[in-house]
């Protein structure tokens, strides 16, 4: 159990154009999604956590207008990367909690934006 | 604040060799510690998790880490590497009450024939 899945797991855009990265827990109803990007060779870097039915809460640094979180329901989450520009290039991970406090990860989605 | 330290970014080993890859914390409230393993192009997979129970905690694939709360660590070990072993291996720190995870800079390990 505790599966979660990413879609699409590459996509690749043109700058200037919005692409938006879809988190579903398959097996699970999920609290709590966690978000994370990942640049070449780097460690996990948390963007945000959103809980269904209500706002994300970003960590500091990240552009809440430009990485645009939805949670609307305990088995989905959404993040668009609006007007991407080629430094937006990055491995997206989301995570999924249950509330017992561990995360289960999905497979990462490669966005590269050309 | 919480904070993890994985010493070395890259280690080599033998096939068949030890593997020890280090990880030491910082956590003001008594800590939860986990190991994941990550193979290219793919998300986190749990080897093992330190919830407080024992402080010898197996995993999956053969892997172990011991709580060592003197030390701040909370090192990973196998005894024999195995080429399957080749991977990148997290570890992260979560406070008790808390549900964000920090995570360590990584180590990669190679395993040579």
């Amino acid at each position: 159990g505790a599966v979660v899945s990413q879609h699409p797991s590459r996509v690749i855009c043109k700058s200037g154009t919005s692409v938006k990265i879809e988190c579903r827990s398959l097996d699970f109803q999920a609290t709590t999604m966690f978000w994370y990007r990942q640049f070449p060779k780097q460690s996990l870097m948390l963007m945000a956590t959103s809980n269904e039915g209500s706002k994300a809460t970003y960590e500091q640094g990240v552009e809440k207008d430009k990485f645009l979180i939805n949670h609307a329901s305990l088995t989905l989450s959404t993040l668009t990367v609006t007007s991407a520009h080629p430094e937006d290039s990055s491995f997206y991970i989301c995570s999924a909690s249950r509330g017992e406090g561990e995360q289960y990860f999905g497979p990462g989605t490669r966005l590269t934006v050309t | 604040a919480q904070s993890v330290t994985q010493l070395g970014s890259h280690v080599s080993v033998s096939e068949g060799a030890l593997v020890l890859l280090r990880c030491n914390y910082s956590s003001s409230v008594p800590p939860y510690l986990f190991w994941y393993v990550q193979y290219p192009n793919q998300g986190l997979q749990l080897l093992l998790k330190y919830t407080s129970a024992a402080t010898l905690v197996k995993g999956i694939n053969g892997f172990e880490a011991e709580f060592k709360k003197s030390e701040t660590s909370f090192h990973l070990t196998k005894p024999s590497a195995h080429m399957s072993d080749a991977a990148e291996y997290f570890c992260a720190v979560r406070g008790a009450a808390g549900n964000k995870l920090t995570f360590g800079g990584g180590t990669r390990v190679l395993v040579k024939p």
